[in-house]
């Protein structure tokens, strides 16, 4: 099956710092993934649109100069909180898409903790 | 507002017992995802349903899409601990059978059965 992975699995950094976060495609080659951060019990809320070769979307309220997405290659997205602050620690979830039986599917990656102190 | 209302919000049973979680919605559907997330971990998609009134199963779990693609649900026979996890649902919009775009998620369900 389709696998998507993330690196790191957990970051711990200062404030002010600014963290990358990658994701990518293993097996399938994704022209499209997408950004979410979760909170504790809570469920997924999609931040931006990464587009392989082009600008990401962003969804309204995020700021797209605070989080840099690039999606340089077909299986690479990735995710750069900059000048992070306490308020950005979360659990940020990237996922993939891919044509499977003629239809597209999301797949999801492992996620990533970030913790801002 | 949501653009998928997933009820209810939490759920507490005991072992061996029945439950349903609903997804509802007032937008059609192309497709509609169930996923099983646990605590540290992204979700795993169990299901895609992209017919109106498709049933699909697996294992102890029946998936159901409404007739008219607005609406879905996820039931559980005889759950176990190990079912226990966040539930969610999440549509996609666009051409029939098709995922285009982002997907709709509904605010999930935490299900936790107990031994």
């Amino acid at each position: 099956g389709a696998v998507v992975s993330q690196h790191p699995s957990r970051v711990i950094c200062k404030s002010g710092t600014s963290v990358k976060i990658e994701c990518r495609s293993l097996d399938f080659q994704a022209t499209t993934m997408f950004w979410y951060r979760q909170f504790p019990k809570q469920s997924l809320m999609l931040m931006a649109t990464s587009n392989e070769g082009s600008k990401a979307t962003y969804e309204q309220g995020v700021e797209k100069d605070k989080f840099l997405i690039n999606h340089a290659s077909l299986t690479l997205s990735t995710l750069t909180v900059t000048s992070a602050h306490p308020e950005d620690s979360s659990f940020y979830i990237c996922s993939a898409r891919e044509l499977r039986e003629g239809r597209y599917e999301q797949y999801f990656g492992p996620g990533t903790r970030l913790t801002v102190t | 507002t949501q653009l998928l209302e997933q009820s209810p919000q939490f759920l507490s049973i005991q072992e061996g017992e029945n439950l349903t979680v609903y997804c509802n919605s007032s937008s059609v559907f192309s497709s509609l995802q169930w996923y099983r997330q646990e605590p540290g971990e992204g979700p795993v998609l169990l299901v895609t349903v992209v017919t109106g009134g498709e049933v699909k199963k697996l294992k102890r779990l029946t998936f159901q899409f409404g007739d008219a693609r607005k609406d879905s649900s996820l039931h559980i026979t005889a759950a176990q601990p190990g079912d226990t996890g966040l539930y969610l649902c999440a549509g996609a919009l666009g051409r029939r059978g098709s995922t285009l775009g982002r997907l709709y998620f509904g605010r999930g369900t935490q299900l936790t059965v107990w031994p």
